[in-house]
C-alpha cells in the first residue's frame, strides 16, 4: 500500500526566506509523485509532478521538488517566499494502474511580511 | 477551455437524507474520479470511473454509490447521511494514460455540510 508523509502540519516563513515543505512517500513500485497546492475555499491546483525523467522538478510559481530514492523523499522548495505562496500545500503518490492518489495530511504555509 | 466543473458549490442537508453530486470533466478526459477532504485532513480517494466503468473504490461504506454517463460526466451519490459526511466533495478529471503521468485536474469541490 501507497502512503505519504508531510512533516510539519504548518510552517511559518518571512517574505523573501526559503520554503522548505517535507514529504516522505511509501510505495512498493517506482512513484508517481505530485504536489498540489489548495487555496481557501478552492480546488486543488497542481504545482509540480515527478515520473521519473528527471529528479529536480521545476513547477509553476517558482516552486522545485526533489525526488530522493534512497531517502524516499519529495520536498518542495522555493528560494524566495511571497505573500501570494500562502495556502496548503498537499503532497500525493499515485497508484499507476489506474492514476488514484494517497494523499498526505497536507501543510499550510503562512507567509509573514 | 474550460475546467472541471462541479455542482452544486454547497449543500446543506439533514441526517438520514440523500444527496447527490454532479461533475463534469475536461473536455476529452474520460476517467472521473471523486474524492472526500474532511476540514483539517488531506483528500480520500472515493471512486474512479474509466469509460463509465468503475476502476476503482476506496474504504467507503455502500452508502456512497457513483456512476459515469456517455457524455463521462459523473455523479456521486451518498445515502442516509451522517454528520460525518460533511466535508469537500471533490472531483478530478484525468486522460488516464502512462504518457499523461496520470495527472489529474481538480474542480472547485462542493462543500456538503450535515446537520
Amino acid at each position: 500500500a501507497q502512503s505519504v508523509t508531510q512533516l510539519g502540519s504548518h510552517v511559518s516563513v518571512s517574505e523573501g526566506a526559503l520554503v522548505l515543505l517535507r514529504c516522505n512517500y511509501s510505495s512498493s513500485v517506482p512513484p508517481y509523485l505530485f504536489w498540489y497546492v489548495q487555496y481557501p475555499n478552492q480546488g486543488l491546483q497542481l504545482l509540480l509532478k515527478y515520473t521519473s525523467a528527471a529528479t529536480l522538478v521545476k513547477g509553476i510559481n517558482g516552486f522545485e521538488a526533489e525526488f530522493k530514492k534512497s531517502e524516499t523523499s519529495f520536498h518542495l522548495t522555493k528560494p524566495s517566499a511571497h505573500m501570494s505562496d500562502a495556502a496548503e500545500y498537499f503532497c500525493a503518490v499515485s497508484d499507476t494502474s489506474y492514476g488514484k492518489l494517497t494523499f498526505g495530511q497536507g501543510t499550510i504555509l503562512t507567509v509573514h511580511p | 477551455d474550460a475546467g472541471v466543473t462541479q455542482s452544486p458549490t454547497h449543500l446543506i442537508k439533514t441526517r438520514g437524507q440523500q444527496v447527490t453530486l454532479r461533475c463534469s470533466p475536461i473536455s476529452g478526459h474520460k476517467s472521473v474520479s471523486w474524492y472526500q477532504q474532511v476540514l483539517g485532513q488531506g483528500p480520500q480517494f472515493i471512486f474512479q470511473y474509466y469509460e463509465k466503468e468503475e476502476r476503482g473504490r476506496g474504504n467507503f461504506p455502500d452508502r456512497f454509490s457513483a456512476r459515469q454517463f456517455p457524455n463521462y460526466s459523473s455523479e456521486l451519490n451518498v445515502n442516509a447521511l451522517l454528520l460525518g459526511d460533511s466535508a469537500l466533495y471533490l472531483c478530478a478529471s484525468s486522460v488516464l494514460s502512462l504518457r499523461s503521468s496520470y495527472e489529474q485536474y481538480f474542480g472547485p469541490g462542493t462543500r456538503l455540510t450535515v446537520t
